[in-house]
């Protein structure tokens, strides 16, 4: 069966500081993978999808970035974290194809201070 | 621009009760849409799917019910349960883009 693996669980970071969140997907190939983030008592926002090695869409301009080295590994980053990086962070994946459910990891809380 | 809302932020029932959670979705080109759950703490957890060529799909204990003629997408689950507490989400899969959007989630709380 098919898992996904975040880490850390929960993060606290000093503004400015570097971050480097990681995702990884077990049992299953070629996956679609998507970064999420969630504020408190909020929905879910896109903010990066990739369809393979190396190809990163990126959904609304910020200050992090996403890379997939290995095509079950994404991660999302960033050079030097701002107060508004804090919340709760997604990695998902969904097989390829039309209408394919997405599936969650646990997440990262990640705090900024 | 298109959105996918809950009707009710917080829903709370009787334990064996059934529950009923309701989502409004605006655009007429999506079609596929999907239910989580998410508990405090974890990430969101796939319960049921339906795709826009059917109108209700059962799974163990809930049922979707699709009317796309009001855009409507509702989540039924029966003889509700303390461990069904948590917040759900409605999401629906843009044809054009593949992508899904989420609701703001309702939080359903199961009283004993």
């Amino acid at each position: 069966s098919q898992t996904i693996h975040q880490w850390p669980a929960t993060l606290v970071q000093p503004v400015g500081s570097p971050l480097s969140l990681e995702c990884t997907v077990e049992g299953t190939s070629n996956p679609n993978l998507y970064w999420y983030r969630q504020a408190a008592g909020r929905g879910l926002q896109l903010l990066f999808y990739s369809v393979g090695i190396g190809q990163i869409s990126s959904e609304v301009p910020q200050n992090l970035s996403a890379s997939r080295p290995q095509d079950r590994q994404f991660i999302l980053s960033s050079k030097k974290l701002l107060l508004s990086d804090s919340g709760f962070y997604l990695c998902a994946w969904s097989p390829r194809g039309s209408n394919q459910p997405q599936h969650f990891g646990d997440g990262t809380r990640l705090s900024i201070l | 621009g298109e959105s996918v809302g809950l009707h009710l932020p917080t829903l709370s029932v009787q334990e064996g009760d059934n529950s009923i959670i309701n989502c409004a979705y605006s655009n007429s080109a999506s079609d596929y849409f999907i239910w989580y759950k998410q508990e405090s703490g974890k990430g969101p957890q796939f319960i049921i799917d339906i795709r826009s060529n059917m109108n209700k799909r059962q799974g163990q204990r809930v049922t979707v019910l699709l009317n796309k003629t009001v855009k409507h997408l509702s989540l039924q689950i029966a003889a509700t349960q303390p461990g069904d507490s948590a917040v759900y989400f409605c999401a629906e899969n843009m044809r054009a883009t593949g992508k899904l959007i989420f609701g703001q989630g309702t939080t359903l709380q199961v009283k004993p």
